[in-house]
């Protein structure tokens, strides 16, 4: 597509609930980023993949938080049993390559409320 | 860690004028780049800047990067409404991790 997609772009569950969100990357591009930004934060770097592998998961804030990618596209960030803290913002980006090199390009995000 | 630091959470300028935003690091960037956020939406690409002394200008943007590649400045001139949002510098945050700043907020008064 012309660029990153995000879907949905606002989810409002109540706590306990699990979510799924979903982005589409640019075609073509091989890396691709979760971020979470919650009021008054700056963005939290959580996860990214290099193709359909994430070497470094440390960046999910709890084991009630997973994403996986598969066929070097669509990538989806689940949260399971969501909390009250998990409201925010998560932004998807994808890049053509991982580096300094490759500027990543953002979707729009999805705007999660846990009641 | 890398960590980088804009100290300017808020910025309101009157329109016409010029202004800057700062970013600072407390390592030595490999690279930094700029970001644009409007509400409600997703960062936009401005610039990216790797070498110590390094300038780029996009229409009334300039960004610079110093010598001893630990801070970046963000300049506007002559200052419009469009140029209102969040702008945020990112960098190599190390372990693989891209890392942005807290983002300044630019309001433009008529």
């Amino acid at each position: 597509g012309a660029g990153v997609s995000q879907s949905p772009s606002n989810k409002v569950t109540e706590k306990g609930k699990d979510v799924e969100l979903r982005c589409d990357p640019i075609s073509g591009h091989t890396a691709l980023y979760w971020y979470r930004q919650s009021l008054g934060q700056g963005l939290e770097f959580l996860i990214y993949f290099q193709g359909n592998s994430a070497p470094d998961k440390s960046g999910l804030p709890s084991d009630r938080f997973s994403a996986e990618r598969t066929g070097g596209s669509v990538s989806t960030l689940t949260i399971q049993r969501t909390q009250q803290e998990d409201s925010a913002v998560y932004l998807c980006a994808s890049s053509l390559e991982w580096g300094i090199n490759s500027p990543l390009h953002f979707g729009n995000g999805t705007r999660l409320t846990v009641t | 860690s890398q960590e980088l630091e804009q100290s300017l959470q808020s910025l309101i300028v009157q329109e016409g004028k010029n202004l800057t935003i700062n970013c600072t690091s407390s390592k030595t960037l490999y690279g930094l780049y700029w970001y644009k956020q409007k509400y409600g939406e997703g960062l936009i690409f401005l610039m990216m800047l790797q070498k110590g002394g390094e300038e780029k200008s996009h229409e009334k943007i300039t960004a610079k990067l110093d010598e001893k590649k630990q801070q970046s400045s963000l300049h506007i001139t002559a200052s419009q409404p469009s140029h209102a949002g969040i702008y945020l510098c990112g960098a190599d945050g190390g372990a693989q991790k891209l890392v942005f700043g807290q983002g300044t907020r630019l309001t433009i008064n008529p």
